[in-house]
């Protein structure tokens, strides 16, 4: 079956410090992958994919992701954290069997960045 | 540029009753697809509406159904309500191209008591 795992449910940074919130994923053939941010009470915002190409991505508010297919990972990155980073993030990966773009979802990682 | 518009905000229905939740695209989009959040999960795939019609549908029960009109514009209804159906519910348009982006709106908070 097609998933995505992210493997912590919360991570600690102080603020200026790099950040790095994992994603692995199961899919046959090349993945369709994404990363999404949620604020409270919010819908989610779309901050950057890997469709195919350069192994790093950049996004917005300064995010990065390096998909690294050996490991099957795609993990989320920023050289400087501020606490307005602070929030849920979501890996996704498009499901390559179905005939839509419809996306499967990890359970989230909660990104807390300390002034 | 108006993004995904969704609407209500917040509903509270009882068990047994009928909701009705709506969607507008982005502007430019023509397929919108309906996630469900349960409290402290990922969004759930229910399903996609492309040309007014379903074109993929997740695990989801026939209570739940949909309809996309010649605007895009798109409606989520829920029959006889669980308990279990108290989620955010997620609107997200896209192009029905592939790898395209689906871009989110901000849900609708639905407590079904």
């Amino acid at each position: 079956a097609q998933s995505v795992a992210q493997p912590e449910d919360q991570v600690n940074v102080a603020e200026g410090n790099p950040l790095t919130v994992k994603c692995t994923y199961s899919v046959s053939g090349n993945p369709y992958l994404f990363w999404y941010v949620q604020y409270p009470n919010r819908g989610l915002q779309f901050l950057l994919k890997y469709i195919t190409g350069d192994n790093l991505v950049k996004g917005s508010y300064g995010f990065e992701a390096e998909f690294n297919k050996s490991q099957t990972s795609f993990h989320l990155k920023k050289p400087s954290a501020l606490v307005s980073d602070s929030a849920l993030y979501f890996c996704a990966v498009r499901d390559m069997w179905g005939a839509t773009n419809k996306l499967i979802f990890g359970t989230g990682t909660l990104l807390a960045v300390q002034p | 540029d108006a993004g995904v518009t969704q609407s209500p905000t917040h509903l509270i229905k009882t068990r047994g009753q009928q909701v009705t939740l709506r969607c507008s695209p982005k502007s430019g989009h023509d397929t919108v697809s309906w996630y469900q959040q349960a409290l402290g999960q990922g969004p759930q795939f229910i399903f996609q509406y492309y040309e007014e019609e379903e074109r993929q549908r997740g695990n989801f029960p026939d209570r739940f159904s949909g309809h996309q009109f010649p605007n895009y514009s798109s409606e989520l209804n829920v029959n006889a309500l669980l308990l279990g159906d108290s989620a955010l519910y997620l609107c997200a348009s896209s192009l029905v191209v592939e790898g395209e982006t689906q871009y989110f709106g901000p849900g609708t908070r639905l407590l079904v008591l």
